[in-house]
């Protein structure tokens, strides 16, 4: 069976500044998806990032960007120039390359941002 | 576009009642995913749904548990009775219906969050 490992339940971050969360995974399948969503405070979870296992180039949206090491099963996310609405849980989920399968999912890491 | 919505946002109940939680998908759906977070544990699978048809219950906990999604369009999940266990945070996800490889992203819902006393 597949799981996620998020190692960091709480992480904190300057206003500005750049963070990493990390994210390991654990899956006998080759091809997959790889996710990191966001939960604001009291708000909907949203998709910050995803990557497909299949492309050497790591996945980038703005501010987010991942560091993809298939080998090692790590997906951390690299959030630049933080920012106060960043602070939220971030939960790393994996799902089969086959189309409709539901996600797993980490524990999450709560992201703090210190003004 | 209206973005899943699920109603309660919150609900408290007494060990032994029961409880149904609704969740509605985007517009045009097919794929409905439940999920439940019990506090600092994993958000875990619980079933799937396929427009009107059952895909995947293999996350439904017990048979006190019930989804049903008639017509394909919106969803309940029933709870009957309810334990101490199954408080935590019920969350739905809808998405588009792909054929064959590939995934599209899973729209979440705010959650509705259970807390049985």
């Amino acid at each position: 069976a597949q799981t996620v490992t998020q190692s960091q339940p709480e992480m904190s971050v300057q206003e500005a500044e750049t963070v990493t969360l990390s994210c390991t995974y654990d899956t006998s399948e080759s091809d997959y998806y790889l996710f990191w969503y966001k939960q604001p405070p009291s708000r909907q979870m949203i998709l910050v990032i995803r990557q497909e296992a299949y492309k050497q180039q790591n996945a980038t949206e703005n501010r987010f960007s991942v560091n993809f090491q298939k080998a090692a099963k790590s997906f951390s996310l690299k959030i630049s120039d933080s920012q106060l609405g960043d602070a939220a849980m971030y939960f790393c989920a994996y799902s089969l390359l086959s189309g409709n399968t539901p996600l797993v999912f980490g524990k999450g890491t709560r992201l703090s941002v210190i003004a | 576009e209206a973005g899943v919505t699920q109603f309660p946002s919150h609900s408290v109940i007494e060990k032994g009642q029961t409880v149904t939680l609704r969740c509605d998908p985007i517009s045009g759906h097919d794929n409905l995913y439940w999920y439940r977070r019990v506090m600092g544990k994993e958000i875990k699978f619980l079933l799937h749904f396929v427009k009107e048809s059952k895909q995947d219950e293999s996350g439904m906990p017990n048979n006190r548990f019930l989804a049903e999604r008639t017509g394909g369009t919106y969803s309940t999940l029933k709870v009957q009775p309810a334990e101490l266990e199954d408080s935590g945070v019920y969350f739905c996800a809808s998405s588009s219906l792909r054929q064959g490889l590939g995934t599209d992203t899973q729209y979440f819902g705010p959650g509705t969050r259970l807390t049985v006393l």
